[in-house]
């Protein structure tokens, strides 16, 4: 078991354009996690999978961010049209847990650092 | 209101002292999860303790343990015999049980540990 693996570790973009982060979790857990930290902030939630099903995304989310989790195991982040203010680093979380459970540990990633120019 | 809450922005204790690092919760939901975690200058953010709502006995874990006091809606980590290595950042962080999946964040208590 590795844990969970992001790719790239730092991104450095002009405004405007589009980026896509990559998140691996452990192999076995069914639930997956994206945040955003900014400076001297903890974690804000960004959105959730469980298994291949998208079930909740936050309403801080613009139109502009999407994600995906096609076979149920790595997911996607992408930022279309980024803005000086996208800069963050973007966390990837994976847990497993039973719909309703409140006692799972998530296990976060080493993060994706995004500095927009 | 904040679900989660940490007024404590900066800590400084004394190498093998303990440290308590305070976090206040809100939520509605009788069932729920507190959780804390540390974030060293790398980055990652490590799990060190859980305690569920209906636990009857404070969490420990090695030398953190969690003071919950359910009627006043806090869960307070203890880091005892502090080490240089504790150096941190930590969050305190709340999941609640229901439908609703998110886990939220506070905005955390730097702590620094002198030699």
């Amino acid at each position: 078991d590795t844990g969970v693996s992001q790719d790239p570790r730092h991104k450095i973009t002009k405004r405007g354009q589009n980026v896509t982060f990559r998140c691996d979790p452990i192999s076995e857990h069914n639930r997956l996690y994206w945040y955003r930290q900014t400076l001297g902030q903890g974690p804000e939630f960004l959105t959730y999978f469980q298994n291949e099903a998208q079930l909740e995304k936050s309403r801080l989310l613009s139109d502009r961010f999407s994600a995906e989790r096609p076979k149920g195991s790595f997911s996607t982040l992408e930022i279309q049209r980024t803005e000086q203010g996208d800069s963050a680093m973007y966390l990837c979380a994976s847990s497993w847990g039973l719909a309703g459970s409140r006692g799972e540990t998530q296990y976060f990633g080493p993060g994706t650092r995004l500095l927009v120019l | 209101a904040q679900k989660i809450t940490q007024t404590q922005p900066g800590m400084f204790v004394q190498e093998k002292e303990a440290v308590t690092l305070d976090c206040t919760y809100d939520t509605s939901d009788p069932s729920y999860g507190l959780f804390w975690y540390k974030q060293p200058s790398s980055g990652e953010m490590i799990f060190l303790i859980y305690q569920g709502s209906y636990d009857q006995q404070n969490a420990t874990e090695g030398r953190y343990s969690l003071n919950f006091q359910k009627a006043r809606k806090s869960a307070n980590l203890v880091i005892s015999a502090s080490q240089l290595g504790d150096s941190a950042m930590y969050f305190c962080a709340m999941r609640e049980g229901g439908i609703g999946n998110q886990f939220y964040f506070g905005t955390g208590t730097s702590l620094t540990v002198i030699p």
